[in-house]
């Protein structure tokens, strides 16, 4: 079927670093994406979404990139702060749906 | 912004029994709402979206017996676990978004962990 995943499970970063999260997709017909940051038992929180006519938004100390050719999205994330450290997940929204599909999530761990 | 929220948090429940969580839109309506159900170290699962005024559409391999949804107003979803049992220990989220199309973003509650022993 068709899913969202991600490469890497877990990405560690020294404080002040650039962090970089990366999300494959596999429906060529979604137009939509999320970035969700979930910290420990709590739901997940909108970071920044980008709609398929576009290939960058910038907000806050956070970059979203979209390539549709090789269905890639990524995440950066400028001077990593220890109140980054939390489990991102990408998600899409289909053409013909307002279903939320999840990626499978990575863990950014901030060390000092 | 947009606030979700659930209630309880937590439960803990004995096996066989039912617990009802509560889902609430506080400054906005929801006509659509969706419950989530994540295991520990993995991702969202979407169950169900819960639709005001008819009846939910579960998706497939979800019971629509043992989670039942009610979405009696434009404000609250209730998704209740019937008969709950060990494997049904889990966190259950819900979310809605404000505009009604699927190109806005969902708001999540900070969900409800259920124990059941």
């Amino acid at each position: 079927g068709e899913s969202v995943g991600l490469h890497l499970p877990t990405l560690s970063v020294q404080e002040g670093d650039n962090s970089i999260i990366n999300c494959a997709y596999s429906n060529s017909a979604s137009d939509y994406f999320i970035w969700y940051k979930q910290e420990s038992g709590k739901g997940p929180q909108f970071i920044i979404d980008i709609r398929s006519n576009m290939d960058k938004r910038q907000g806050q100390r956070v970059t979203v990139l979209l390539n549709k050719t090789v269905k890639h999205l990524s995440l950066q994330i400028a001077a990593t702060q220890p109140g980054d450290s939390a489990v991102y997940f990408c998600a899409e929204n289909g053409l013909r749906t307002d279903k939320l599909i999840f990626g499978t999530g990575t863990r950014l761990q901030v060390f000092p | 912004g947009a606030v979700v929220s659930q209630h309880p948090s937590r439960v803990i429940c004995k096996s066989g029994t039912s617990v009802k969580i509560e889902c609430r839109s506080l400054d906005f309506q929801a006509t659509t709402m969706f419950w989530y159900r994540q295991f520990p170290k993995q991702s969202l699962m979407l169950m169900a979206t819960s639709n005001e005024g008819s009846k939910a559409t579960y998706e497939q391999g979800v019971e629509k017996d043992k989670f039942l949804i009610n979405h009696a107003s434009l404000t609250l979803s209730t998704l209740t676990v019937t008969s709950a049992h060990p494997e049904d220990s889990s966190f259950y989220i819900c979310s809605a978004r404000v505009s009604g199309t699927g190109d806005s973003p969902l708001h999540f509650g900070n969900g409800t962990r259920l124990t059941v022993t």
